[in-house]
């Protein structure tokens, strides 16, 4: 299995501010993912994170509010733009790398927007 | 697209009581089904997994089995401990069959 580093692991921003969320892989992988998990809530895909193109959005995701960048097969960020207290979440990265298998997933990052 | 329906929480067991946690899902095709797990302050962990219909997946005394014809993969455990007490997410691979969908999560309680 692959060990996923988040960072940072927590943060209180101010609203209105944007900031830019870490995941690295300790190993090459196939296909990296952005999930938010609101209070007391499941897990909800925001994006495929795309190595040299552009992220694929699920419904309800845009890319003017979650940027995301993937450079390289170990590493992607996501930022959070122009944030408001609706926000506030666990942010989770996820790698996988065939169809139909398992993910992982970092530590997450729990963002409180104030 | 394929989802999953779990029951609702929390579940609240004494030590050594057998636990079933139901789950169904609604799919195309033929996804793979997994429990995740997140205890108190940490990250997700997969707990087990089953690729095909029949398959029963186990770990840490907990099993499931893929349930083609009741389209169900309930979890169970004959006894459980204080330890056991989570949050426990099912799941299964998407249409695209690389992201998962997640059921909303069923809180465990195990109580001395």
């Amino acid at each position: 299995s692959a060990v996923i580093s988040q960072k940072p692991s927590r943060d209180i921003c101010q609203r209105g501010t944007s900031l830019t969320i870490q995941c690295q892989v300790d190993s090459q992988v196939t296909m990296m993912f952005w999930y938010r998990q609101q209070p007391g809530q499941s897990l909800t895909l925001i994006a495929t994170a795309n190595q040299g193109s552009e992220a694929t959005y699920e419904s309800g995701f845009v890319i003017d509010k979650f940027p995301i960048s993937r450079p390289n097969l170990t590493f992607s960020t996501l930022t959070v733009s122009n944030m408001s207290p609706e926000d506030s979440s666990i942010y989770l990265c996820s790698v996988g790398n065939s169809a139909n298998t398992e993910a992982f997933f970092g530590q997450g990052t729990r963002l409180t927007v104030v | 697209g394929n989802s999953v329906t779990q029951m609702e929480g929390p579940v609240t067991l004494s030590e050594e009581a057998f636990l079933t946690i139901n789950c169904t899902y609604t799919a195309t095709g033929y996804p793979s089904l997994f429990w995740y797990v997140q205890y108190p302050g940490e990250g997700l962990q997969l707990l087990l997994k089953a690729t095909k219909a029949d398959d029963k997946g186990s770990n840490k005394g907990f099993e499931a089995t893929y349930r083609k014809e009741t389209t169900s993969f309930h979890l169970e455990k004959g006894s459980v401990q204080v330890s056991d007490s989570a949050v426990y997410f099912c799941a299964l691979t998407s249409n695209s069959g690389y992201a998962l969908n997640f059921g909303k999560g069923t809180s465990l309680l195990v109580t001395p």
